[in-house]
């Protein structure tokens, strides 16, 4: 298996556009997470999906942030604003059993907002 | 109180040394506990799970856990270059709503072995 693919690996946008991330789980993983690692606040959950459906989305910073898992393959992260503070790294995981299962960990996108 | 707790380092150690990495945790509750790997630049990756009070070994690789005192630590032994990295602990919550509690990182402690 590829692992976990995240996409972009690198965004550089301006703040007030809209950025969407992308991410193809671990086949046969029922279980996918977002999150943001920044230096500031380390590493922290923002969402995540059992079979398809978000469980916890509680880590979600405010409305600006959405995430969606249209298929067992496929999820998308999208900040529309973006604002500078959401500069950090993004990492899609996916896990085969319930929490706290390992976590498969993507390579991560890089977002800048200047 | 930050509910996982590490030395940010950089912890500097030779290389053959032991190296000893600690974290300290917040919720009573909590019942499963990792360790993951960080290189530079990279994404995290499990090195250690441990859920029982004690010690669990893996190769170079030891980690050791006292409930009681909300205390979880890795050892790694043998240093090498190459586990130069950051170690990020990883806790889970109790209780935490209808989720069957998910991870608690620290913000991790830098490892950087010299040869």
């Amino acid at each position: 298996d590829a692992g976990v693919i995240q996409s972009p690996r690198h965004e550089v946008t301006e703040m007030g556009q809209e950025v969407t991330l992308r991410c193809k789980p671990i086949s046969g993983h029922d279980y996918l997470f977002w999150y943001r690692q920044t230096m500031m606040r380390g590493l922290e959950l923002l969402i995540y999906f059992n079979n398809n459906v978000p469980i916890d989305d509680s880590g979600m910073p405010e409305d600006r942030f959405s995430a969606k898992m249209p298929n067992a393959s496929f999820s998308t992260l999208k900040i529309q604003p973006s604002e500078p503070r959401d500069s950090a790294v993004y990492f899609c995981a996916s896990s085969f059993f319930e929490p706290p299962g390992e976590l498969f960990f993507g390579e991560g996108s890089r977002l800048t907002v200047l | 109180q930050k509910e996982v707790e590490q030395n940010s380092g950089p912890l500097s150690v030779p290389e053959g040394a032991i190296a000893s990495l600690n974290c300290t945790y917040s919720d009573r509750g909590s019942q499963s506990f990792f360790w993951y790997r960080q290189y530079s630049g990279k994404s995290p990756e499990l090195i250690m799970s441990i859920y029982s009070n004690g010690d669990k070994e893996d190769g170079r690789f030891t980690a050791q856990l006292n409930k009681a005192s909300q205390y979880v630590s890795l050892l790694i032994r043998d240093s090498q270059p190459s586990d130069s990295a950051t170690y990020l602990c990883a806790v889970t919550r109790s209780n935490y709503g209808g989720s069957q509690g998910n991870l608690i990182f620290g913000k991790g402690t830098k490892l950087s072995v010299k040869p």
